[in-house]
């Protein structure tokens, strides 16, 4: 089975900083799809940014960007320029191959709670 | 411009008592998605509807049951609400089960069993 695990439970940053959030995933597919989905205080979870599996170049979305590693199974996210509003709770997710009914799943990590000081 | 709705935002329910979460969607995709999340954990799916297809997670307790009833609209049933029910409720859609497309969440209903 596919486990996602993100060893930071809680992150802070300074506004207008440079803060790094990770991620690891074991599996035994080649084809996959890693995301990294943004849930702030009582409202409703968002996608930051995704991976295909098979690109070498590392997704970009604005201040958004990851460091994707696949022979080490990592797929870190780094938020450039903080701002308040980045302030949420972070969750890596794994999604397996598009061709079967078992790829409709999402599959979390246990989250990062991202706290961005003014 | 809400994409996927969920009501009510809050539910209390008592112990043993059916209750009933309802999801919409104005994005018209064919795949709908319920997922729970206990405190302090991750989202974890709980079933999913491709169009009318329903597919249900090998280890998803009997208690929770679904109903699509058309594209719009799908409903999370729980029989008989445990304490250990408690869990913010979370739908999802997408176009396609297809990795590729995105998921988009509703901002769920937190349920409270007393």
């Amino acid at each position: 089975a596919q486990t996602v695990t993100q060893s930071q439970p809680e992150m802070s940053v300074q506004e207008a900083e440079t803060v790094t959030l990770s991620c690891t995933y074991d599996t035994s597919e080649s084809d996959y799809y890693l995301f990294w989905y943004k849930q702030p205080p009582s409202r409703q979870m968002i996608l930051v940014i995704r991976q295909e599996a098979y690109k070498q170049q590392n997704a970009t979305e604005n201040r958004f960007s990851v460091n994707f590693q696949k022979a080490a199974k990592s797929f870190s996210l780094k938020i450039s320029d903080s701002q308040l509003g980045d302030a949420a709770m972070y969750f890596c997710a794994y999604r397996r191959s598009p061709h079967e009914t078992s790829g409709s799943r999402l599959t979390f990590g246990e989250g990062t709670q991202l706290t961005v000081n003014p | 411009d809400a994409m996927v709705i969920q009501n009510p935002r809050y539910q209390v329910t008592q112990f043993g008592k059916p209750v009933t979460l309802s999801c919409s969607q104005t994005l018209n995709h064919n795949v709908m998605y319920w997922y729970q999340q206990k405190s302090s954990q991750a989202p974890k799916l709980l079933f999913h509807y491709y169009d009318k297809d329903f597919n249900n997670e090998a280890d998803t307790p009997d208690n929770f049951q679904s109903r699509r009833p058309n594209t719009s609209f799908c409903f999370l049933d729980i029989r008989s609400p445990g304490l250990g029910d408690a869990a913010m409720y979370l739908c999802a859609t997408s176009r396609d089960r297809n990795a590729a497309y995105e998921q988009y969440f509703g901002p769920g209903t937190r349920l409270t069993v007393t």
